[in-house]
């Protein structure tokens, strides 16, 4: 189980878009749909915001998007607002009854 | 409304065990699994463990297997991770998440707990 790879740091400005990577392999990202993506604001409860690659859980903005495209997901926030400022993590099953989380990127909302 | 409670965090020393619960309310508990997911000190999140609705499926991470155990009490409505040989590194908080569905292999981390801290010192 090798931690999926994110960047560590993004940054954009109210209203711009931007996209997260999560790169994988084989054993996880690429051969299941099931990544999804959490929103964690520091000193609260993580937050559910893509399941099985593509679904957006009831409530979730859909300015929230995502993909994914062989061993790599993309989560896309568009129309930047300041509350989108967090740590996002994605998380893909890796076979086994496992699951691996990537490293997170710190978006910064400047 | 849907609860997920855990307890049983503290501090521990070095080699030694806790048992943490996962108490849950709100929803119809056992056709869900359930994981274990922490965060140690200034790092990311990591799966810790799982539990699918029948306990058919269970998986650890690397970095717990062999020491720690998951299980789950449908009749209380609750999940346990009993943590053996515990090491410095074991020091986060520990989540109880509910997924969104009953196995691992679809849905995802649906709802999570407000966390128990441990500390291994």
């Amino acid at each position: 189980q090798s931690a999926l790879t994110q960047p560590a740091s993004v940054s954009a400005s109210p209203g711009q878009s931007i996209t997260l990577s999560c790169t994988g392999s084989s054993s996880d990202v690429g051969s299941y749909k099931l990544v999804s993506w959490f929103q964690h604001h520091p000193g609260k409860a993580p937050k559910l915001i893509i399941y099985q690659a593509t679904l957006r859980p009831s409530g979730v903005s859909n300015r929230f998007s995502a993909s994914k495209s062989g061993n790599t997901a993309s989560l896309t926030i568009s129309g930047l607002q300041p509350d989108d400022e967090a740590d996002y993590y994605c998380c893909s099953y890796a076979g086994g009854d496992t699951f691996v989380f990537g490293g997170g990127t710190k978006l910064t909302v400047l | 409304e849907v609860q997920l409670v855990e307890s049983g965090g503290g501090l521990v020393h070095p080699g030694r065990s806790l048992r943490l619960s996962c108490a849950t309310s709100g929803f119809t508990f056992d056709v869900y699994a359930i994981h274990w997911v922490r965060q140690s000190p200034g790092k990311g999140l990591e799966w810790v463990s799982g539990v699918s609705w029948n306990s058919d499926s269970l998986g650890y991470g690397d970095s717990v297997k062999g020491r720690f155990t998951v299980y789950r009490d449908n009749a209380k409505k609750s999940v346990f991770l009993e943590m053996n040989s515990l090491r410095p590194e074991d020091t986060a908080i520990y989540y109880c998440v509910k997924h969104s569905s009953g196995s691992f292999f679809e849905g995802g981390f649906h709802l999570w707990g407000q966390g128990t801290a441990v500390t291994v010192s």
